[in-house]
């Protein structure tokens, strides 16, 4: 079955510093990348996605990018900030018979400093 | 967001009793998943519907696990007998929109068992 792995396992930085978070796959089926984010105490929520056919995908200070040859796909959070201190968790969709489940990776918890 | 409601929230139990976790996610989606969280082992997906068919169990732990699906509105996560080392935070999640849409998590259930 699918293997995700990710890393930092945790990540610090000063605000407005930037933050990557790096994960790799195993499956080359594989067509779907999402990314979650889980505040303390909270569920995990979707922030970003992206689908094999594209290579890079970018919302307002969030970005991902995908290399479908190396197997790899990473986050990258620009001008950090307080708010953005959480566990972020990358994915991978393995098509099956009768619909994808998706593996996650083992999260990144990322400490924004004032 | 009341996508996904979970119950109970909170459980502390000891040892050899019977848990049961209850899933009741909007109507409409096609796949339902249940996930369990812990510090040392990440998100874990343990079983899948899609349909109200179970599609893949193999992440279910051993044989004191059991999930059903009755109909598209409610399922039901059971440990009997429970041990410690099931403590953890169970989310369900159900995903609509074709095999790679977002997963909408519940806000899970958090089971201590003594």
């Amino acid at each position: 079955g699918e293997n995700v792995e990710q890393h930092p396992s945790t990540l610090s930085v000063q605000e407005g510093d930037s933050a990557v978070i790096k994960c790799t796959y195993s499956d080359s089926a594989s067509n779907y990348f999402p990314w979650y984010k889980q505040e303390l105490g909270k569920r995990p929520q979707l922030i970003i996605d992206i689908r094999s056919n594209v290579g890079e995908k970018k919302d307002q200070r969030i970005a991902v990018t995908l290399n479908k040859t190396a197997k790899h796909f990473s986050l990258h959070i620009t001008e950090t900030q307080p708010e953005d201190s959480a566990v972020y968790f990358c994915a991978a969709s393995t098509a099956g018979a009768a619909g994808n489940k998706l593996t996650f990776g083992g999260g990144t918890r990322v400490l924004v400093k004032p | 967001d009341a996508g996904v409601i979970q119950s109970p929230r909170h459980e502390v139990t000891e040892m050899g009793q019977e848990v049961t976790l209850r899933c009741k996610p909007i109507s409409g989606h096609n796949s339902l998943f249940w996930y369990r969280q812990t510090m040392m082992r990440g998100l874990e997906l343990l079983i899948y519907f899609n349909n109200n068919v179970p599609i893949d169990d193999s992440g279910m732990p051993e044989d004191r696990f059991s999930a059903k699906m009755p109909n598209a509105s409610f399922s039901t996560l059971k440990i009997q007998p429970s041990e410690p080392r099931d403590s953890a935070v169970y989310f369900c999640a159900y995903r609509q929109g074709g095999d790679t849409g977002e997963l909408f998590f519940g806000e899970g259930s958090r089971l201590t068992v003594l």
